[in-house]
């Protein structure tokens, strides 16, 4: 069965730094790409960052560009979601996802919850 | 980059009801959308992939349609579990990018 464990939530202050992490079981982690997802309070889904199976590519939202930074560790099985210069606006629960092949996400976290303020 | 436009932002059925969300692409995505079903506090589930493709186990009532920039989903016969959030997603190039969502709720 496939598990996606987030991890690293938590309160921080604007312009501060966190490391989220998703601990991946249940399937070959380093065959497929991932995706970091977030939602707001009240809000939508927004898609923030990808990263392909071996973490040769890596893709951003422009909300995130230059601030979030993707990777993972296929010998730890592991997906992470550096965050650094964090704005109230990144105020969201952040859901890793695996995709499929394409990049349809068909297995998701239960999220971890960010909280940026002062 | 494409950007995703869902109509509409809410909508109010009852159990039974035949309902229909529409999503537009700026730009043409082919096929390459997919249709998330998400309810609060719950991680988002996928229900339609590559447009019209239904995921294993998503009951046949779910049905998706439609290419280039105009898709739609479509839910016959609406049953209690359906109420939910649903959104769009188009996956033809990066970044990729969700809709902003339809509401589905109990009239």
């Amino acid at each position: 069965e496939v598990q996606l464990v987030e991890s690293g939530g938590g309160l921080v202050q604007p312009g501060g730094f966190l490391r989220l992490a998703c601990a991946a079981s249940g399937f070959t982690f380093s065959s497929y790409p991932m995706s970091w997802v977030r939602q707001a309070p009240g809000k939508g889904l927004e898609w923030v960052s990808a990263i392909r199976e071996s973490g040769d590519s890596t893709y951003y939202a422009d909300s995130v560009k230059g601030r979030f930074t993707i990777s993972r560790d296929n010998s730890k099985n592991t997906l992470y979601l550096q965050m650094n210069s964090l704005r109230v606006e990144d105020t969201a629960v952040y859901y890793c996802a695996k995709h499929r092949g394409e990049a349809v996400a068909d297995h998701w976290g239960q999220g971890t919850l960010v909280t940026v303020s002062s | 980059d494409i950007q995703m436009t869902q109509s509409p932002s809410t909508l109010s059925a009852s159990v039974g009801d035949r309902v229909t969300i529409t999503c537009r692409a700026s730009q043409s995505i082919i096929s390459w959308l997919a249709w998330y079903q998400k309810k609060p506090g719950k991680a988002p589930k996928v229900l339609i992939y590559k447009a019209s493709t239904l995921e294993s186990g998503v009951p046949s009532r779910f049905s998706g349609s439609g290419s280039g920039t105009e898709f739609t989903l479509t839910i016959t016969s609406l049953q209690p579990d359906d109420f939910a959030t649903y959104y769009c997603q188009q996956y033809h190039s990066y970044p990729l990018a969700f809709g902003g969502g339809t509401q589905v709720e109990i009239k």
